[in-house]
């Protein structure tokens, strides 16, 4: 069974450039998360999908950042235009139950913004 | 609101002494608690976790971890450490009782294994 893939590996761009992130979640899992992890610090939530609906986007940053999940399958964050601070890693996670069940993340998107 | 502190950056141990990464946390209603690890340039790996029920818990790798609700505490064990351990750990808590509420996690702590 495949992972959660998340393309690109690395991203590098400058300021006031976009940048579109990518996750293939685990066939069959409805839950989609997206994290970041800023240099040391903690694993901050961003947004949760439940199919294609976002079910809590408490953790979105501010409207630079828009994510999407067409069909209720793969899920793109898009960052336009991204700003310094934007920069770490983007983990994206799946589970098939929101409650209880463990989440299984892909292998990270780093964005570098220069 | 939930949190998580792992009060240690970084945790040195010699290959076969047992090994302590501390967690705490904080939520209202009752947690659910996590271990995840993420070895170099990999995800984050799933390790363990407390819902209910013994308050010792076993997982992957050998680890465990003792839940420790009049402490608040979650801290992963290990009863000889390996040097392939060597990784970042993170320690995460939802508040089950609170409806649809994200994972939190703590900022992680860094494992050496010295051989």
């Amino acid at each position: 069974e495949a992972g959660v893939t998340q393309f690109p590996s690395h991203s590098v761009i400058e300021k006031g450039q976009t940048v579109t992130l990518r996750c293939d979640p685990i066939s069959g899992h409805d839950n989609l998360y997206w994290y970041r992890r800023v240099m040391g610090k903690e694993i901050k939530f961003l947004l949760h999908f439940v199919k294609e609906s976002k079910q809590d986007e408490s953790g979105m940053p501010n409207n630079r950042f828009l994510a999407e999940r067409t069909g209720g399958t793969y899920s793109t964050l898009k960052v336009q235009p991204a700003e310094l601070e934007d920069s770490g890693v983007y983990f994206c996670a799946s589970s098939n139950e929101w409650r209880t069940g463990e989440l299984f993340f892909g292998e990270g998107s780093r964005l570098t913004v220069l | 609101a939930q949190s998580v502190a792992q009060p240690e950056d970084q945790v040195n141990v010699a290959e076969g002494n047992p090994l302590t990464v501390k967690c705490t946390y904080s939520v209202s209603g009752n947690p659910y608690l996590f271990w995840y690890v993420q070895y170099p340039n990999r995800g984050l790996q799933f390790l363990l976790k407390y819902i209910t029920g013994d308050n010792l818990v076993k997982g992957s790798y050998g680890f465990e971890a003792e839940f420790n609700k009049s402490q608040t505490s979650f801290h992963l064990k290990k009863p000889s450490a390996l040097v392939s351990d060597s990784a970042l750990y993170f320690c995460a808590v939802r508040d089950l009782t609170s409806g649809n509420t994200p994972l939190v996690f703590g900022k992680g702590t860094r494992l050496s294994v010295i051989a």
